[in-house]
Formats: C-alpha cells, sequence, structure tokens
C-alpha cells in the first residue's frame, strides 16, 4: 500500500484480556518497528523485524508482550492479560533500509478500562 | 547509553515568524544520524528532516532547517514563516548508524499563533 496500515484505530478493552494490534507495513519495506508512546511521553522502543533475521525484542516491557511478522509482511502486536499501565498509542513504522527515515502508521490507541 | 533531550514542552510562534526547537543528545558514538519528527493530532509521525552526523552541512527542507553542533551535540530545528499547519508535536530522534532502533525526546508542543 501507500502507507504503513494499522488496525484498529482505537481499542478499548478490559483489563487481564488479550488483544491484538495489527501494522501493515509499506510493500517491500524490510525493516518493521513497534513503538510505544504513553501520555506525554516519548516513543519507547519495543520490537524491530529486519527480513528473516530474528526478531530485536529487547525493547518489550514484559513477557505479557510478543509479536510476529507473517511473510517478512503484516506484523501482529500481542498483549496478554492488560493491565491499564498498557494504555498507550502503540505506533507501527517500517522502512527500506535500516537506518533510513521511518514512515509511520497513525497508531493504535489501547485504552485498558 | 544514548539519550534525547528536548528541553522546551511546549513552544509557541507568531504566524509568519521563525521558531527554533531545542534538541541535545548523549552518546560516545561518532557515526550517527539525527531525524525530525512532526506528529499531528492525526498521530503519524512525519518525518521532516535528516541529518548524517558526518556531514558538516546543515540540512535544509524548505522552510525547515536544522543547526547541528556536533561538538556541543545540539541539533535544533528552524522553522521559518510558520503556518498554522505547523502546529504539532515534534520529536527529535537519535539513530547509531549500526544500531536498530531510534531513541526519541519526549517531544515539543508547537502552537501556532494567527
Amino acid at each position: 500500500g501507500a502507507g504503513v496500515s494499522q488496525s484498529p484505530s482505537n481499542k478499548v478493552t478490559e483489563k487481564g484480556k488479550d488483544v491484538e494490534l495489527r501494522c501493515d507495513p509499506i510493500s517491500g519495506h524490510t525493516a518493521l518497528y513497534w513503538y510505544r508512546q504513553s501520555l506525554g511521553q516519548g516513543l519507547e522502543f519495543l520490537i524491530y523485524f529486519q527480513g528473516n533475521s530474528a526478531p530485536d525484542k529487547s525493547g518489550l516491557p514484559s513477557d505479557r508482550f510478543s509479536a510476529e511478522r507473517t511473510g517478512g509482511s503484516v506484523s501482529t502486536l500481542t498483549i496478554q492479560r492488560t493491565q491499564q499501565e498498557d494504555s498507550a498509542v502503540y505506533l507501527c513504522a517500517s522502512s527500506l533500509y535500516q537506518g533510513e527515515g521511518y514512515t509511520f502508521g497513525s497508531g493504535t490507541r489501547l485504552t485498558v478500562v | 547509553a544514548q539519550t534525547v533531550t528536548q528541553s522546551q514542552p511546549e513552544m509557541s510562534v507568531q504566524e509568519a515568524e521563525t521558531v527554533t526547537l531545542s534538541c541535545t543528545y548523549d552518546t560516545s558514538e561518532s557515526d550517527y544520524y539525527l531525524f525530525w519528527y512532526k506528529q499531528p493530532p492525526s498521530r503519524q509521525m512525519i518525518l521532516v528532516i535528516r541529518q548524517e552526523a558526518y556531514k558538516q552541512q546543515n540540512a535544509t527542507e524548505n522552510r525547515f532547517s536544522v543547526n547541528f553542533q556536533k561538538a556541543a551535540k545540539s541539533f535544533s530545528l528552524k522553522i521559518s514563516d510558520s503556518q498554522l499547519g505547523d502546529a504539532a508535536m515534534y520529536f527529535c530522534a537519535y539513530r547509531r548508524n549500526t544500531g536498530n532502533q531510534f531513541y526519541f525526546g519526549t517531544g515539543t508542543s508547537l502552537t501556532v499563533i494567527p
């Protein structure tokens, strides 16, 4: 597609439920990133995929968070047993080359009630 | 560790005037990239300008330019002839040449006054 697409745009979930957030990167972009943006904060790195290499999961805050990227394209970020502190905007970005500027999606605003 | 500091949580500028947003960073690397991103209410982060650390010449993109001071580890963004559409959050970001992730500052909220 022309841009990075994320769905859903907004998600409200009850504490303890699992959620899945989806990211469709720009076609052909080999690098894909997930970031979390909490209210009034900068962007917190979560995970990075590059081609067929093992992902860099160093930013995942707990084992409740996981992500996969199928076929080198679409990525899903899963949060299990959601907590209120998980409420944030989750941003996905992709790039053609490692180190180039990212193209971001519009994010998913997750609210845990 | 790499850190990026934006010391101005909020800034305002009159339409058609010039404003400068500050950014400093901490690194022991010599080869890296610096970026400014704009985030309007739509939430989508938009790349404004990019600077390679090995280049001494300051990057310029139309009304946007940077003042890159490598020794001082400073990377400020100047917006000339400010327009209402420039109102947004602006994030400064750093990336090592060989690293995977970007490090972002906490952002500066820019208001443009008509």
